[in-house]
């Protein structure tokens, strides 16, 4: 089984700023990596597939990039309502589809 | 627009059982495979069990295998989870989510639910 870690388990950081959170697969799992926004009370909701693709509806200022092993969600200018929890998932090696423990992203 | 609803979460006792169910709309269920993720409380997502769009493959986490059983009626647009042997450690809640594509492998999920609780407690 492929095992996701998402770092810093918690960043603070001051809205208009910039926000990077990291992921790394215990093995390759090409660009088959996605991220997931979720607010409390809320399900996830789909932001980046493919290390990189911003999924429909998606704010410009979300981006993702890595492949293999390292991957970087970056928002680039956050708002308000981006304060949130975030989580990967790689989707390549043969089920389960693992997800990392998730970051939460607060307010400084 | 890709509507799930789940339904049939609640308290049960360890040992017993509970069968999930999600209404799908707002897309051709029958190309689609599906997923089951759930989410204890103040926890992580954790990736329980997919289904192809026919049916005839399924997956499961390790932790469920052998106790819990996914399936689809593609005729109702509607997908399952059968949970017997519940232990307290499955308490969480439970989404139905969409994949985008018909094959489990290699396939993300795109869509979510908004959750049914499971309680599993004496």
């Amino acid at each position: 089984e492929i095992v996701m870690t998402q770092s810093p388990a918690t960043l603070s950081v001051s809205p208009g700023e910039r926000a990077t959170l990291s992921c790394r697969a215990s093995q390759s799992v090409r660009s088959n990596l996605a991220w997931y926004q979720q607010k409390p009370g809320q399900a996830p909701r789909l932001l980046v597939y493919h290390a990189s693709t911003r999924a429909t509806g998606v704010p410009t200022r979300f981006s993702g990039s890595g492949s293999g092993t390292e991957f970087i969600l970056t928002i680039s200018s956050l708002q308000s309502e981006d304060f949130a929890f975030y989580y990967c998932q790689q989707y390549d090696n043969w089920p389960p589809y693992t997800f990392g423990q998730g970051t939460k992203l607060e307010i400084k | 627009e890709v509507q799930l609803l789940e339904s049939g979460g609640g308290l049960v006792q360890p040992g017993g059982s509970l069968r999930l169910s999600c209404a799908a709309s707002g897309f051709t269920f029958t190309n689609f495979a599906m997923t089951w993720v759930r989410q204890a409380t103040g926890k992580g997502l954790e990736w329980v069990s997919g289904i192809d769009a026919n049916g005839f493959s399924t997956y499961y986490a390790d932790s469920v295998k052998g106790r819990f059983t996914i399936y689809r009626d593609n005729s109702k647009n509607t997908l399952h989870l059968q949970m017997n042997s519940l232990r307290a450690e499955d308490t969480a809640v439970y989404y139905c989510a969409k994949n985008d594509d018909h094959m489990i492998v290699l396939s993300l999920i795109d869509h979510w639910g908004q959750g049914t609780l499971v309680t599993v407690s004496s």
